[in-house]
């Protein structure tokens, strides 16, 4: 497995700012990813962030709206920029190791 | 149709009794496959990996069924711990992961 710190854990915004959430894994993995889960709902993923090149991302999801940056093999970060209540969600950052995907204990983000 | 589909739940079980979750999934493309157990407002944790010759850890059992396309989660002696959403995860194309919707059990004295 991984250790993965994530952080902030969670944080209260006003519309129309921006939070950023930091990912740091103990190991070198080529691959993060990013993850919103909204209430009652599952996991979906936000983009695929690469070390060296721009991140992936999935369908409804835009670099405008969901800037990430990967430095290096062991970092990433996901902001969430020009927030609205409906950006209201537990964010997380993953990585696959072999034997699955793990993740990070999640940014439970509530915007006002 | 989605690509993995759970029953939602929620199962109401009595301590000690026996469960057991089935999960199908549409894309027979699909590598591995995943429990993960979700606690509320907690990030989701392997449970176990499920092969087709079976998975068992402790009161735990993985089934995979490629022909009918379907892997299954059985809980034996339930503990009000094991409380918990259970989600279905599927990988394809390499690192492809798609998530079920959870099945959320109720243990209850």
């Amino acid at each position: 497995s991984a250790v993965i710190s994530q952080k902030p854990s969670r944080d209260i915004c006003q519309r129309g700012t921006s939070l950023t959430i930091q990912c740091q894994v103990d190991s070198q993995v080529t691959m993060m990813f990013w993850y919103r889960q909204q209430p009652g709902q599952s996991l979906t993923l936000i983009a695929t962030a690469n070390q060296g090149s721009e991140a992936t991302y999935e369908s409804g999801f835009v670099i405008d709206k969901f800037p990430i940056s990967r430095p290096n093999l062991t970092f990433s970060t996901l902001t969430v920029s020009n927030m609205s209540p409906e950006d209201s969600s537990i964010y997380l950052c993953s990585v696959t190791i072999t034997g699955g995907l793990f993740f990070g204990s999640g940014t439970q983000l509530s915007v006002l | 149709r989605k690509e993995v589909e759970q029953d939602p739940g929620p199962f109401n079980v009595p301590e000690g009794a026996t469960v057991a979750f089935n999960c199908t999934y549409s894309n027979s493309a699909s590598q591995s496959f995943f429990w993960y157990r979700q606690d509320c407002r907690k990030e989701p944790k392997l449970l176990m990996s499920v092969y087709s010759s079976g998975n068992e850890d402790g009161r735990f059992t993985a089934q995979l069924n490629r022909a009918s396309q379907y892997i299954s989660l059985l809980i034996r002696d339930s503990k009000l711990s094991d409380s918990a959403t259970y989600l279905c995860v599927v990988i394809r194309g390499g690192f492809k992961t798609i998530f079920g919707a959870g099945t959320r059990l109720f243990v209850k004295a």
